[in-house]
């Protein structure tokens, strides 16, 4: 089954700096990958995904991520942090034609002033 | 668009007692997951549906636990009886396709078991 390992558990950036969240999965196959957020008290909202194509894909509120197959990575990037982007950051892979999505632990991220 | 309906929003039962979480998913969608989230085991996907059928259900933690979903527009999560290690947030989700698709999550339901 798949697998994804978000190393950093908690991250700390200044608010204006640049931000990399890192995921790398575990999958015998072409995974479909995923970046969801999640703010205080609320479900989780998809940042953007990967399933074919461009390796460089672009999601909502400014973020992207890279698919790197020979890395087996797919880093969350964003060139400028905002306050109101503190929250925990969760990569997901699944596999094609099944459901089963699995998560990583998830990064929190906080934005100092 | 209504988006993933849950209810209760907090549920605070004692232990011994019977907990029904509920969800309506997204009209349309016809995949729908149940999650737990704690912070010791994180993100765990208990049991999925397609089209009203229990595809997999090797995350349900063990007998306690049973999921329904009568028809398209709704699904339950029992636990009975509850337990106090069963106090996290339940989160429901529901996609359009049963292959791998985005999933879109209801706010969740905060149980906690005393």
């Amino acid at each position: 089954a798949q697998s994804v390992t978000q190393p950093d558990i908690h991250i700390t950036v200044s608010e204006g700096a640049s931000l990399e969240l890192r995921c790398n999965y575990s999958y015998g196959a072409t995974p479909y990958l995923f970046w969801y957020v999640q703010s205080p008290g609320q479900g989780l909202q998809l940042l953007l995904k990967y399933f074919s194509g461009d390796t460089l894909v672009q999601g909502i509120k400014g973020f992207e991520a890279e698919f790197k197959r020979s890395q087996s990575s797919f880093n969350l990037r964003k060139p400028s942090v905002h306050w109101s982007d503190a929250a925990e950051y969760f990569c997901a892979v699944g596999a094609y034609n099944n459901n089963d999505m699995r998560f990583g632990a998830g990064t929190r991220l906080t934005v100092k002033p | 668009d209504a988006g993933v309906i849950q209810s209760p929003r907090h549920e605070v039962t004692e232990m011994g007692q019977e907990v029904t979480l509920r969800c309506k998913p997204i009209s349309g969608h016809n995949s729908l997951f149940w999650y737990r989230q704690t912070m010791m085991r994180g993100l765990e996907l208990l049991i999925y549906f397609n089209n009203n059928v229990p595809i997999d259900d090797s995350g349900m933690p063990e007998d306690r636990f049973s999921a329904k979903m009568p028809n398209a527009s709704f699904s339950t999560l029992k636990i009975q009886p509850s337990e106090p290690r069963d106090s996290a947030v339940y989160f429901c989700a529901s996609s359009v396709d049963t292959t791998t698709d985005t999933q879109y999550f209801g706010p969740g339901t905060r149980l906690t078991v005393l």
